[in-house]
């Protein structure tokens, strides 16, 4: 138990859905931080959040909406994805954006048809 | 047993062999590194990490050796168990890029009892 938890664990949504990942850590962090992870592939930086404002857009479509209405709460939403998004979607926290060492969630497993 | 080379994502050894797990990093400039260890349905989770002005660091059944003339970080774990089974993938960080951590490809450990 990492002190971060994840909902849903898994998702299957068709391209014209509209749903929600939703993340909550209990540890006190002040950053939190959204990865999307292909198989095959390195962890992929989405969006980092440091004292609930968005610091970081590391260049994804704008089907994906994060937000941060405060420092233990971090949601993705999600609107008209492709099968290309399909992957295993993780959110982390850690102490400040400037502490190396980050907490992982379970994950949420997402399936586009 | 040993993983070689960039890109060999699997490594199987003996249980109560030692298996060494490498990784080629790409900033000269990292200032900071992490070992994190993933198992099947779970996020990654920390194992050792090793600043850049060192060259070992030792934890429990686990060494990571730092070469930043090479370029290369690896994960030493001594007497290998079945519950090491996982994929490792190591972080470099660099204070230089707001503290962000850039993932590698990962390699898949499996201990045959």
């Amino acid at each position: 138990e990492t002190g971060v938890t994840q909902t849903p664990r898994h998702l299957v949504m068709g391209m014209t859905n509209k749903k929600s990942l939703k993340c909550e850590q209990h540890l006190g962090h002040n950053a939190m931080y959204w990865y999307k992870q292909s198989a095959k592939k390195p962890l992929e930086l989405m969006f980092v959040y440091s004292l609930e404002e968005r610091v970081e857009n590391n260049s994804v479509p704008s089907r994906f909406s994060p937000e941060c209405p405060n420092s233990s709460h971090l949601f993705l939403h999600l609107h008209t994805l492709q099968p290309e998004d399909s992957a295993l979607y993780l959110c982390a926290s850690s102490r400040g954006q400037g502490f190396n060492e980050q907490f992982f969630g379970p994950g949420t497993r997402l399936t586009v048809l | 047993g040993e993983s070689v080379g960039l890109h060999l994502p699997t490594l199987s050894v003996q249980e109560g062999d030692n298996s060494i797990i490498n990784c080629a990093y790409s900033n000269s400039a990292s200032d900071y590194f992490i070992w994190y260890k993933q198992e099947s349905g779970k996020g990654p989770q920390f194992i050792i990490d090793i600043r850049s002005n060192m060259d070992k660091r030792q934890g429990q059944r686990v060494t990571v050796l730092l070469n930043k003339t090479v370029k290369h970080l690896s994960l030493q774990i001594a007497a290998t168990q079945p519950g090491d089974s996982a994929v490792y993938f190591c972080a470099e960080i660099s204070n230089t890029n707001a503290g962000k951590s850039t993932f590698g490809d990962g390699t898949t450990l499996t201990v045959k009892p």
